[in-house]
């Protein structure tokens, strides 16, 4: 079954400090993506990062990186340098192709608080 | 460009009502799908769209009709509302199968 895993439904970090937030996935497809999400208070979903399944180096953006170890089937993200903006709600989520379409797997998310 | 947009941002139903839910791209999108966000879960999704006149159903579909007349437009509609379709409901559209998925700003949906 394709399922995305995020074990820890909160987490805290003191501003400026790095934290890490889980995901593992299960696929049996050899050709899939994982992204990184961002939703805010707000709501709005946010386009963090993204990892292709094919691709031999870890993703990087800004201050976001993803720690692919695609044996273990894990894609973790790494915020380096906490703000007090980042706090929010942080979903992984697996592309795989369906039909013809590229679907998008949830995890059910970490909330993420950084304190000052 | 507006990227997604969706209508309304909020709307109380009652059981049995229908509505329709809007959602459109300026981004000339073929493929385009509506996710329903349940609190404290990860979207999940309803239906989707791969061009204009072909949807398919994702993986919660029941007491939801779409239709694709347009690339740009892609309505949700509730046929008969309930309280278990109480949720937040996103729109999100790509430019290609293996594309980053846009979303909308969502729409949060009460029914009682």
């Amino acid at each position: 079954a394709q399922k995305i895993t995020q074990t820890q439904p909160g987490m805290f970090v003191q501003e400026k400090e790095a934290v890490t937030l889980d995901c593992t996935y299960d696929t049996s497809d050899q050709s899939y993506g994982l992204f990184w999400y961002k939703q805010p208070s707000s709501g709005e979903m946010i386009f963090l990062i993204y990892q292709g399944s094919y691709d031999e180096q870890n993703a990087t953006e800004g201050r976001y990186s993803l720690n692919f170890q695609k044996a273990r089937k894990s894609a973790n993200l790494v915020i380096s340098a906490s703000q007090l903006g980042d706090s929010a709600m942080y979903f992984c989520a697996m592309r795989v192709l369906s039909g013809g379409y590229n679907k998008l797997i949830f995890g059910a998310g970490t909330r993420l608080a950084v304190h000052p | 460009n507006a990227g997604v947009t969706q209508t309304p941002k909020f709307q109380v139903l009652k059981t049995g009502q229908s509505m329709t839910l809007q959602c459109a791209q300026d981004m000339n999108h073929e493929y385009m799908s509506w996710y329903r966000q349940d609190p404290g879960m990860g979207l999940r999704l309803i239906h989707y769209s791969v061009g204009a006149g072909i949807t398919d159903q994702g993986e919660v579909p029941n007491g939801y009709n779409v239709s694709r007349s347009t690339t740009e437009d892609f309505p949700l509609r509730l046929l008969s509302a309930a309280p278990s379709q109480t949720s937040v409901y996103f729109c999100a559209s790509s430019y290609g199968p293996t594309g980053e998925q846009y979303f909308g700003p969502g729409t949060r949906l009460t029914v009682t």
